[in-house]
């Protein structure tokens, strides 16, 4: 079946704009994760989702960003007051369950000018 | 706080040498491991996991990975690496059945010819 679908693939922005980052995991996955990822480094954990709800969110860096999955399925990670620090690529990834094996987007890469 | 350390950021090899690839984290308590690669241009994936059992986890394409409790380590290798092994490698822990994953800053392995 399809894997995890991440759109857009990539986005430029302007410095203060509001963006929003769509992540379709894999159809039955009930875990869904968010991590950012930028040059040179490994990805950085945000927030995951177990279902609806948001089962940690302490990895979202301040109160700009903000992640919702209302139905338990696609997950929306929305960026506030966008800020030239908050260019990346962002990544989702989504399980069978907590704990089992994560299979990752290609990620939207994400960049503020 | 939670961290994973991969000692060697860029390791250039030829072909048929042996790979070794050191990781180490910090944490207290029961963790999953995970060894993630990224071919260029393509998603992360899964190479290898340990959750419980035998110490040495054998993965895809021939890799494999010691869990070494009491240094908290988790090394990749391979006895003969190919071109097609040229990617970046990620070391990954992730505490108990939560499927959050702290990565390390990776290693980006080249193989010439």
């Amino acid at each position: 079946g399809a894997g995890v679908s991440q759109t857009p693939s990539n986005k430029v922005t302007e410095k203060g704009k509001y963006v929003e980052l769509r992540c379709d995991p894999i159809s039955g996955h009930t875990a869904l994760y968010w991590y950012r990822q930028s040059l040179g480094q490994g990805p950085e954990f945000l927030i995951y989702f177990q279902g609806t709800g948001a089962a940690d969110d302490s990895g979202l860096p301040n109160d700009r960003f903000f992640a919702v999955r209302p139905e338990g399925s696609v997950s929306t990670l929305k960026i506030q007051r966008t800020e030239r620090g908050d260019s990346a690529v962002y990544l989702c990834a989504s399980s069978y369950s907590e704990g089992a094996e994560a299979f990752f987007g290609q990620g939207t890469r994400l960049t503020v000018v | 706080a939670q961290s994973v350390s991969q000692h060697n950021h860029h390791v250039i090899l030829s072909e048929a040498a042996s790979l070794e690839l050191g990781c180490n984290y910090s944490y207290g308590g029961t963790v999953n491991l995970f060894w993630y690669v990224q071919y260029p241009g393509q998603h992360l994936q899964l190479l290898l996991k340990y959750f419980s059992g035998d110490p040495l986890v054998k993965g895809i394409k021939g890799f494999e990975a010691e869990f070494i409790k009491s240094k908290f380590s988790f090394n990749l290798r391979k006895p003969s690496v190919q071109w097609s092994d040229t990617a970046e490698y990620f070391c990954a822990v992730s505490p108990s059945n939560t499927g959050k994953l702290i990565f390390g800053q990776g290693t980006t392995l080249q193989v010439k010819p």
